[in-house]
């Protein structure tokens, strides 16, 4: 089963405006971690920001943050001011603290317009 | 830096052919993985290990082998190249319960 859900598969947005990517996943887990990675278009993935399943507070990294609604399953990712720059493909992820592998979802692909 | 570096970054084989891809971590993580992606199916997870000798199954192993040799060193073993295993292969390190490190990815092309 799918534990890790980007139902987005493409976003278009403009410049300096705010974007939020949705992300829904699955776990039996009462610890978890959940985490934003994104591959740039030389395909270089790296790590953004990250949510521990204990904390209520939202975590903020420069102009990341999250949104996380822990009764929805639920880890949004909110880019604000965007730039050209953020042009990338974004996957959200889950590590469940029973086991030390990422799931992964599809990714959601963000194009930012002058 | 502490970094993951993928050798070689991109390669040509025939099918039946064998490939070794090379992984190298200098972060002292634990943790070791092998990524395949491939357009529509996002990062599908082939090998992982959680330390020198160890070596775990991921969720799409047919065809691949991999081998941990030292704490730094992760290898993925391709012994008969299929088309089907055309892809973006990455390594990624990691420590318990933290985030991946990835290298840049090797691309192999099976003709």
């Amino acid at each position: 089963a799918q534990k890790v859900t980007q139902t987005q598969t493409s976003i278009s947005v403009v410049e300096k405006t705010t974007v939020t990517m949705d992300c829904v996943y699955e776990t039996r887990d009462s610890s978890y971690f959940l985490f934003w990675y994104k591959q740039t278009a030389s395909g270089e993935i790296v790590f953004l920001i990250r949510q521990d399943s204990y904390k209520k507070e939202n975590a903020t990294v420069g102009h990341y943050s999250l949104n996380f609604q822990k009764p929805k399953s639920s880890i949004g990712l909110i880019i604000t001011a965007t730039q050209i720059e953020d042009s990338a493909v974004y996957f959200c992820a889950m590590r469940e603290n029973s086991n030390n592998r990422i799931f992964f979802g599809d990714g959601t692909q963000l194009v930012v317009k002058p | 830096e502490a970094a993951v570096t993928q050798s070689p970054r991109n390669k040509v084989t025939v099918t039946g052919g064998n490939v070794t891809l090379s992984c190298r971590q200098t972060n002292s993580h634990n943790y070791m993985y092998w990524y395949r992606q491939d357009t529509g199916h996002g990062l599908r997870l082939i090998h992982y290990s959680y330390g020198a000798g160890n070596l775990q199954i991921g969720d799409v192993p047919d065809g691949y082998k991999a081998t941990r040799t030292t704490q730094e060193d992760f290898f993925l073993l391709l012994e008969l190249a299929s088309p089907s295993q055309t892809s973006l292969y990455f390594c990624a390190s990691s420590d318990r319960g933290s985030d991946y490190t990835f290298g840049s990815g090797t691309r192999l092309l099976v003709i």
